[in-house]
């Protein structure tokens, strides 16, 4: 299977501190993103780094790209309840499929 | 934009009845996706459609799955016969051409085959 890995499966916080994400992927990529999951509802993107990049930010997100490891991490940083939610990594390798990694459930507690 | 649209969001139905679930996505998206997710599998892509013609869609799991789109705003999913292990959230996305740049997912359709 081509599907990435993501870990820890399951991360639980307490709000103002930081959660940090972790993705594996096996073949080569275009780019790499993450997608924010809120129950009951669809996919959300959140944040796109191309194969050439190593770092970028969004708000209060971090992403980084290791692609000798074939890896890439998302950080949350201040975090709030709202951000509570499944986490996903997705990568394209030259074509339009989209393979999705298994996922990171943060529960981020009040 | 509204965005992409799926219906129904929950559909139950009992083993052996067709199903059809329906996607309009957002105007102006060359392409379109079907995903289902559960538990066990997390995410898969089951087809996908480029100009309302379909590309790939080795992800379907057999002959009891087809997908259509007769125009630039509409799509089908449809499963018959339904088994109960067809069970899954249904998303559909799409996005503008550029390979690799961002999907925008529908709500999905929660699926529950009895």
């Amino acid at each position: 299977s081509q599907q990435g890995e993501e870990d820890p499966q399951a991360l639980s916080i307490q709000e103002g501190e930081n959660a940090t994400m972790n993705c594996s992927y096996k073949t080569s990529i275009n780019n790499l993103q993450w997608y924010r999951q809120n129950s009951g509802r669809g996919l959300v993107h959140l944040i796109l780094i191309r194969s050439n990049e190593r770092e970028k930010h969004s708000g209060r997100l971090r992403v980084t790209l290791d692609t000798s490891k074939k890896s890439s991490s998302l950080l949350i940083t201040a975090s709030r309840a709202a951000d509570t939610a499944s986490y996903f990594c997705a990568h394209t390798s030259g074509t339009y499929k989209y393979i999705f990694g298994t996922g990171t459930r943060l529960k981020v507690l009040a | 934009d509204a965005g992409v649209i799926q219906s129904p969001r929950h559909e139950v139905t009992e083993m052996g009845q067709e199903v059809t679930l329906r996607c309009k996505p957002i105007s102006g998206h060359d392409y379109l996706f079907w995903y289902r997710q559960t538990m066990m599998r997390g995410l898969e892509l089951l087809i996908y459609f480029n100009n309302n013609v379909p590309i790939d869609d080795s992800g379907m799991p057999e002959d009891r799955f087809s997908a259509k789109m007769p125009n630039a705003s509409f799509s089908t999913l449809k499963i018959q016969p339904s088994e109960p292990r067809d069970s899954a959230v249904y998303f559909c996305a799409s996005n503008p051409e550029g390979m690799g740049e961002k999907l925008f997912f529908g709500s999905g359709t929660q699926l529950s085959v009895l």
